[in-house]
């Protein structure tokens, strides 16, 4: 099946840095990623969608300006955490679809999720 | 809105048990529905889906059923085997609105032999 890889896996990183995580279609384009936030013990959260070559959508609530999503390819989307506090700690999740497939269903591809801890 | 509720874990069982994941769920429309599983150190991979109602998805001996007249969408295995240990995931989707998915909290299954 389809490959969804995401990078760092982890990341500890201190108040008021930014942090970048990569999202990569590993065997397929993408032209639609998603990020996800979860919370523990709650329900994956849409951020936003980001398509390839233009300007992400955003979710309500959801600071554009703090979480800057860039897919500046068919495989490649990121998502930068800017100035990043305590509240931002989170798990963080992508999904791909592949531009090929279609369908009634559109299977999306999750990758395994970026656990950003901020002291 | 939309939103899909679950049933909360973390759920123990032993080898061979029957299991039932419930899901419910609300929707503006009519969605398709899934089940995504989510084993340890890895991304959610899809478990299986139904995209009307009275269809049934069914893999790896799990199966569910979109009832739309309860709104429900139940996970079901006869007989769990340690390796089914994970997260279950239901979730909802249309397949017009850019696919955006509506996940439910997460249910963690351990089997225990």
């Amino acid at each position: 099946g389809a490959v969804v890889s995401q990078h760092p896996s982890r990341v500890i990183c201190k108040s008021g840095t930014s942090v970048k995580i990569e999202c990569r279609s590993l065997d397929f384009q993408a032209t639609t990623m998603f990020w996800y936030r979860q919370f523990p013990k709650q329900s994956l959260m849409l951020m936003a969608t980001s398509n390839e070559g233009s300007k992400a959508t955003y979710e309500q609530g959801v600071e554009k300006d703090k979480f800057l999503i860039n897919h500046a390819s068919l495989t490649l989307s990121t998502l930068t955490v800017t100035s990043a506090h305590p509240e931002d700690s989170s798990f963080y999740i992508c999904s791909a679809r592949d531009r090929v497939a279609g369908g009634s269903y559109n299977e999306q591809f999750f990758g395994p999720g970026t656990r950003l801890t901020v002291l | 809105g939309n939103s899909v509720t679950q049933m909360e874990g973390p759920v123990t069982l032993s080898e061979e048990a029957f299991l039932t994941i419930n899901c419910t769920y609300t929707a503006t429309g009519y969605p398709s529905l899934f089940w995504y599983v989510q084993y340890p150190g890895e991304g959610l991979q899809l478990l299986l889906k139904a995209t009307k109602a009275d269809d049934k998805g069914s893999n790896k001996g799990f199966e569910a059923t979109y009832r739309k007249e309860t709104t429900s969408f139940h996970l079901e295995k006869g007989s769990v085997q340690v390796s089914d240990s994970a997260v279950y995931f239901c979730a909802l989707s249309f397949t017009n609105t850019g696919n955006q998915f509506y996940f439910g909290t997460g249910t963690s299954l351990t089997v225990i032999p």
